[in-house]
């Protein structure tokens, strides 16, 4: 049984950084698979942000390219996602997933809401 | 990027009945040298995170129960739900894993009549 984790501030502030961290159990960093961040505004579907591989090899979605970073700290069997230059249309939230091709594992989803 | 756009956006159907979903790519997400279609679809209730029902557009994920199928080819695709339950109301997606960036349809919004 895979688990993944997110955690981080739950509220940024605008022109700000999003921060967030995905804690994976049940399973290696260190494997085939790419992880991935996707996000869900409130009310709107899905919108895939990018992904990493163990190498640290990335993906991003070029709406978003400019301003993410996503990374893998393979020691503590984690990966991260920072947006920068944040607005309120980046109020969502935000899952981890794990990447088959297809996304076979998520975590729960955590709320990001951006306000001063 | 490649588009996905489902229809109907929503659709009510009687316990029982069938549901039928589809779903479009507006680019082939057929491999051809292994003949798989990068096409999943997952559902998502509320307050929870996406399931992923089917992968490569056919193919039911383990635990999923038989009534969930997928079909199509190239750019067109559907997901049949045989005899809708009370526990299938749900907002289905759609995405291609054929190249990035990944994309997902709208949604479409099951609900009972």
């Amino acid at each position: 049984q895979v688990q993944l984790q997110e955690s981080g501030p739950g509220l940024v502030k605008p022109s700000g950084t999003l921060s967030l961290t995905c804690a994976v159990s049940g399973a290696s960093i260190i494997s085939s698979n790419w992880w991935s961040w996707v996000r869900q505004s409130p009310g709107k579907g899905l919108e895939w942000i990018g992904e990493v591989y163990q190498s640290g090899s990335t993906n991003y979605n070029p709406s978003l390219k400019s301003r993410v970073t996503i990374s893998v700290d393979k020691s503590k069997n984690q990966f991260s996602l920072k947006l920068s230059s944040v607005t309120a249309a980046d109020t969502a939230v935000y899952y981890c997933a794990r990447v088959s091709g297809y996304f076979d594992w998520w975590g729960q989803g955590t709320l990001v809401t951006v306000s001063s | 990027d490649t588009v996905m756009t489902q229809s109907p956006d929503s659709l009510a159907v009687s316990l029982g009945e069938r549901a039928t979903i589809n779903c479009k790519s507006s680019q082939s997400v057929l491999y051809t040298p292994n003949n798989k279609n990068y096409l999943a679809w997952y559902q998502q209730k509320p307050g929870q995170p996406p399931k992923m029902l089917i992968n490569w557009a056919s193919t039911r994920e383990s635990g999923v129960p038989d009534r969930f199928s997928g079909s199509g080819s190239g750019t067109d695709f559907t997901l049949t739900i045989s005899s809708l339950q009370a526990e299938d109301v749900a907002v289905y997606y759609c995405q291609q894993y054929y190249n990035t960036p990944r994309t997902f349809g709208q949604g479409t919004k099951v609900e009972i009549k």
